[in-house]
Parts: C-alpha cells; structure tokens; sequence
C-alpha cells in the first residue's frame, strides 16, 4: 500500500500565475477529497468526488480555484490566477467505502508571494 | 448538518501524565467518529474510529476514545503519554448514511513536556 501521493511537497510561486497540484489516490479507492489547511481556518474540505465524479464542490473558494479527476489514479487541483491568501497547506485523501477512514497524503504546502 | 468542537486548543502535560482530549459533536442524525492526529508537516493518520456497537474504542498507541451518545461526545484519552505523543489531535465526525464527507474540529494541540 503506497499510500495517498502528493506532488509537489513545496510551491512557491507569484501571485497571479497558475497553480497545479496533484494527487494519487490509493488504489481501489473510489472517494477522493481535497482540503485546504489554515492556521485561521483549519481543516476545510474544498470538493470530493465519487467515483471519478463531483459530488461537492460549494468548499470551493471562488472560480479560481478547479479540480478534475479524469480517471480512478488521478486528481489535480488548480488555482488560476493564485493570490497571497490562497497561501495553505493542501490535503488530498481517499478511501474506499462510506465507513472506511479517509487516507491522507503528506500534504502541499503552497507559498503564493 | 453536523458540527465538531473541540473544547481545548492547546493542552500541555508532562511525560507519563494522563490526557483526555475533548471533543463534543452536534447531528441529527446517527454519526460515525473520528480521532486523527497530525506530526509536523505530515498529513492526518487514523488514531481510531467508532462505526457502531462497544462504545469504548481502542486506537493505536495506546490511545482509546468513548462514545457518549447521551452527551454527544467522543473524548480522546491515553492512560500515560509520552514525549512522542506530541502532535495535533483531530476529532471529526461523518454522517452514517450520507457518505463518508467528514466535518474536522478544530485541533487541540497536544504538548507533552519532560
């Protein structure tokens, strides 16, 4: 089990360019979730999907921000364009059934100067 | 919907203290719940869960959490912590049959000092 992969570990970009993160779920999960961590805030799920399909996204900031998961192995997150408050650390975890625990990866943590 | 507090931000404890973490949660419905803990820049790990039946969970290292339906809490506690149990605590609860969408606390920072 190689666990929930996230990449990159560390961003650090200007604001106003474009965003990718990226995830890997465990295989044979079919639910996929992205958090966005604050010392403000905390913990704050942005979307999830369910087998490959958005279930809920209103944890989405504002248009700026996207997800997709084109297929069961592979999810990104995207800000465009990013700002300084868009600063966090993203989570990405998965699990495979509804009373199954979430997984979690390390984490990205991203740095919009 | 449902909701998580978690009544303590910060507890600081000696070595070989006992802890109790406390976590209180609001649902109209019946709930599953959670205990994560997160080290410095790791992601959440599962301490333990409570899905149905004993009310008393035991977690890994040595952690255990009761289920009060009456008072709606599910507090977090460890008999003797050590240095290592350092870390922030998470309590989160899912409704059981919505999905397995979590509602997180706050945190409570746990600091065990020599």
């Amino acid at each position: 089990d190689a666990g929930v992969i996230q990449s990159p570990r560390h961003e650090v970009t200007e604001m106003g360019q474009e965003v990718t993160l990226r995830c890997k779920p465990i295989s044979g999960h079919n639910s996929l979730f992205w958090y966005r961590q604050t010392m403000m805030r905390g913990l704050e799920l942005l979307i999830y999907f369910n087998n490959n399909v958005p279930i809920d996204d209103s944890g989405m900031p504002e248009d700026r921000f996207s997800a997709k998961m084109p297929n069961a192995s592979f999810s990104t997150l995207k800000i465009q364009p990013s700002e300084p408050r868009d600063s966090a650390v993203y989570f990405c975890a998965s699990t495979r059934e509804t009373i199954q625990p979430q997984h979690f990866g390390d984490g990205t943590r991203l740095s919009i100067l | 919907a449902q909701s998580v507090t978690q009544l303590d931000s910060q507890v600081p404890v000696f070595e070989e203290a006992p802890v109790e973490l406390r976590c209180n949660y609001s649902s109209s419905v019946s709930v599953y719940l959670f205990w994560y803990v997160q080290y410095p820049n790791q992601g959440l790990q599962l301490l333990l869960k409570y899905l149905s039946g004993s009310t008393l969970v035991k977690g890994i290292n040595g952690f255990e959490a009761e289920f009060n339906k009456s008072q709606t809490s599910f507090h977090l506690r460890k008999p003797s912590v050590h240095i290592s149990d350092t870390a922030e605590y998470f309590c989160a609860v899912s409704e059981a049959a919505s999905g397995s969408r979590l509602t997180f606390g706050e945190g409570t920072q746990l600091t065990v000092n020599p």
